[in-house]
């Protein structure tokens, strides 16, 4: 089935340094890549739906300078958090959905900022 | 109101025995329903989408109610490796400006013990 390669799978960074995260669909092409977070017992959040080619469209309360997200290719989308503070700290997870298939979720990236 | 609600438990039983998860949504234009299994740490797996005539995979059924708006999960004969989060998931009719994106419940948390 189709598989979303997610990138690091944890990740400890400085408060006030930036963190990029990845997610490639290896063996299909994303026309939509969307970004989640979860915060623990927590459930999934929409932060931002990614379009290739286009700007992201971001949900309510999430701001779109801290979290920027870029889809340059049908297979690659990047969510980098910038001046990332310990309230940041979460787990982010990516899913990407082809033309007719159903969704895939990356493994997540679980971010800690100290 | 939530999009969507589940409760978020934790259901404690027995190996063997039968458990019954409900999730209701508050949008009554939504289309595609689905119920997913997350692991601690780890990112959610569709378990099963829900048809509105209802369906089965094994020990999982799923079924729906689009009067009441609310689909339910029923898993039988328990095993200690259905111990997990289980998380439903909506997705609105695109034409009325839902797009592609999934909206999650909290998930509720089950137990399975010896």
């Amino acid at each position: 089935g189709a598989v979303v390669s997610q990138h690091p799978s944890r990740v400890i960074c400085k408060s006030g340094t930036s963190v990029k995260i990845e997610c490639r669909s290896l063996d299909f092409q994303a026309t939509t890549m969307f970004w989640y977070r979860q915060f623990p017992k927590q459930s999934l959040m929409l932060m931002a739906t990614s379009n290739e080619g286009s700007k992201a469209t971001y949900e309510q309360g999430v701001e779109k300078d801290k979290f920027l997200i870029n889809h340059a290719s049908l297979t690659l989308s990047t969510l980098t958090v910038t001046s990332a503070h310990p309230e940041d700290s979460s787990f982010y997870i990516c899913s990407a959905r082809a033309l007719l298939d159903g969704y895939t979720f990356g493994s997540g990236t679980r971010l800690t900022v100290v | 109101r939530k999009e969507v609600e589940q409760d978020p438990g934790p259901f404690n039983v027995p190996e063997g025995a039968t458990v019954a998860f409900n999730c209701t949504y508050s949008n009554s234009a939504s289309q595609s329903f689905f119920w997913y299994r997350q692991d601690c740490r780890k990112e959610p797996k569709l378990l099963m989408s829900v048809y509105s005539s209802g369906n089965e995979d094994g020990r999982f059924t799923a079924q729906l109610n689009r009067a009441s708006q609310y689909i339910s999960l029923l898993i039988r004969d328990s095993k200690l490796s259905d111990s997990a989060t289980y998380l439903c998931a909506v997705r609105l009719d695109i034409l009325t400006g839902g797009g592609n994106k999934l909206t999650f419940g909290t998930g509720t948390q089950l137990k399975v013990e010896l």
